[in-house]
């Protein structure tokens, strides 16, 4: 069983919708990014969370530590945010970099 | 964009050949990560270099080694190339667990 896991693998919206993408962990954490991934293969960084909530424009993502979740929300989706949404955790004691990834969420929008 | 840069952005080797990926970091960032990506799934953390120094490493052979240079610039080495080592190959630099900055890729082919 993966330490980090995604769900939905896949997800079809259509422009305006409001998305949810999951991400559970195993492992205890001292912070947990989402990040997002272009077909070109870059990887953005979106948020990094260690409680609560934050809030970029049409992006809210939420952690709770206890319950070992995370959720990104995407409000009035857009066909420009299609692409894979990974989440990423640094478990306790792992040096910055040592981030444990989810295999993404793969995200179209459609016009 | 986010001030680190990767070369080369493609590279096809053979089987036991040795390759060299450079990454130039975000300026005044002092650690950098290296991850190996294979098509269809999340990230995995190859090492980590701070201060020219390995401070963390994943579960990757010896044949995969670093470099950090004194202008926090990094090479990542792969000897005896195996057709597994075929991915996209990220390189991301951060100064604290809070803000992350990933490279574009360089994906390689080994054949």
């Amino acid at each position: 069983k993966n330490e980090v896991e995604q769900s939905p693998q896949n997800l079809t919206a259509q422009e305006g919708e409001f998305i949810t993408i999951n991400c559970s962990y195993s492992v205890g954490i001292s912070a947990l990014h989402w990040l997002q991934q272009h077909p070109g293969g870059g990887i953005v960084s979106l948020f990094m969370l260690s409680s609560g909530k934050k809030k970029h424009g049409r992006l809210i993502a939420t952690i709770n530590i206890q319950e070992k979740h995370s959720s990104l929300h995407i409000t009035a989706s857009h066909p420009r945010d299609s692409a894979v949404y990974i989440c990423a955790v640094l478990s306790n004691g792992g040096s910055q970099g040592n981030l444990i990834f989810g295999k993404g969420t793969k995200l179209s929008v459609k016009p | 964009e986010t001030g680190v840069t990767q070369s080369p952005t493609h590279l096809i080797k053979t089987r036991g050949q040795q390759v060299t990926l450079r990454c130039s970091s975000q300026s005044g960032h002092n650690t950098v990560s290296w991850y190996q990506q294979a098509l269809g799934q999340g990230p995995q953390f190859i090492f980590q270099y701070y201060r020219e120094e390995e401070n963390g490493r994943g579960n990757f052979p010896p044949r995969f080694s670093g470099l950090q240079f004194p202008n926090y610039s990094s090479e990542l080495n792969v000897n005896a190339l195996e057709l597994d080592d075929s991915a996209l190959y990220l390189c991301a630099s951060s100064l604290d667990r809070a803000t992350i900055y990933f490279g574009e890729g360089s994906w390689l082919t080994v054949v």
